[in-house]
């Protein structure tokens, strides 16, 4: 079974800085995709970026981007030029090796951005 | 653009209640899922479906049911509601193929039991 770990219960950056959050993961899987999702304050939950295990190139989604480390069996996020809008819960979330799309979710990380 | 709606935002019930919440989704995809959101646990799946009729149990189904008799609609049904079962229900759906398995999400139901 995948499991998914983020490790930062909560965390936060200023407005205009940079910050990561961590994600690992454990899977004996060769094929797989990676999620990171956000949750705003009691909105829905949308998906932020997407990663193939296959492909060797992080994934870039504006100021969005991860670092995809496969032997270490990491996947992180890292925002840029943090907005107040990126205030969310963060889940990180896997799929690879079973049927009809199920996701592993990970603890979730709560980020807070200051003005 | 995808739309996934959940009946009720919020929900307030009394132990022993039956507890129908219902999930549609428009753009005939095949999965749908419940999961339960509970801080600090992230999010678990209760149910999933992968056909009209079809369904598997997930992480935590004891206490749940669905029902998905049309495509777009999936049900999650608490048969006796318990206050352990208080927490944030989102419903997701995603194709079978393409698009990289990503799931939709619906805004939510926080249940609360009394």
């Amino acid at each position: 079974a995948q499991t998914v770990t983020q490790s930062q219960p909560e965390m936060s950056v200023q407005e205009a800085e940079t910050v990561t959050l961590s994600c690992t993961y454990d899977t004996s899987e060769s094929n797989y995709y990676l999620f990171w999702y956000k949750q705003p304050p009691s909105r829905q939950m949308i998906l932020v970026i997407r990663q193939e295990a296959y492909k060797q190139q992080n994934a870039t989604e504006n100021r969005f981007s991860v670092n995809f480390q496969k032997a270490a069996k990491s996947f992180s996020l890292k925002i840029s030029d943090s907005q107040l809008g990126d205030t969310a819960m963060y889940f990180c979330a896997f799929f690879g090796g079973t049927s009809y799309g199920k996701l592993t979710f990970g603890q979730g990380t709560i980020l807070t951005v200051h003005p | 653009d995808v739309k996934v709606t959940q009946s009720s935002r919020y929900l307030v019930k009394r132990t022993g209640e039956k507890v129908f919440l219902e999930c549609v989704q428009d753009m005939d995809h095949e999965n749908m899922f419940w999961y339960r959101q509970d801080p600090g646990l992230g999010l678990r799946l209760i149910y999933f479906s992968y056909d009209v009729k079809m369904k598997e149990k997930g992480d935590i189904p004891e206490g749940y049911s669905v029902s998905r008799e049309k495509k777009e609609r999936f049900s999650l049904i608490l048969e006796s509601a318990s206050t352990n079962q208080t927490s944030m229900y989102l419903c997701a759906s995603s194709p079978t193929t393409g698009q990289g398995y990503e799931q939709y999400f619906g805004p939510g139901t926080r249940l609360t039991v009394t």
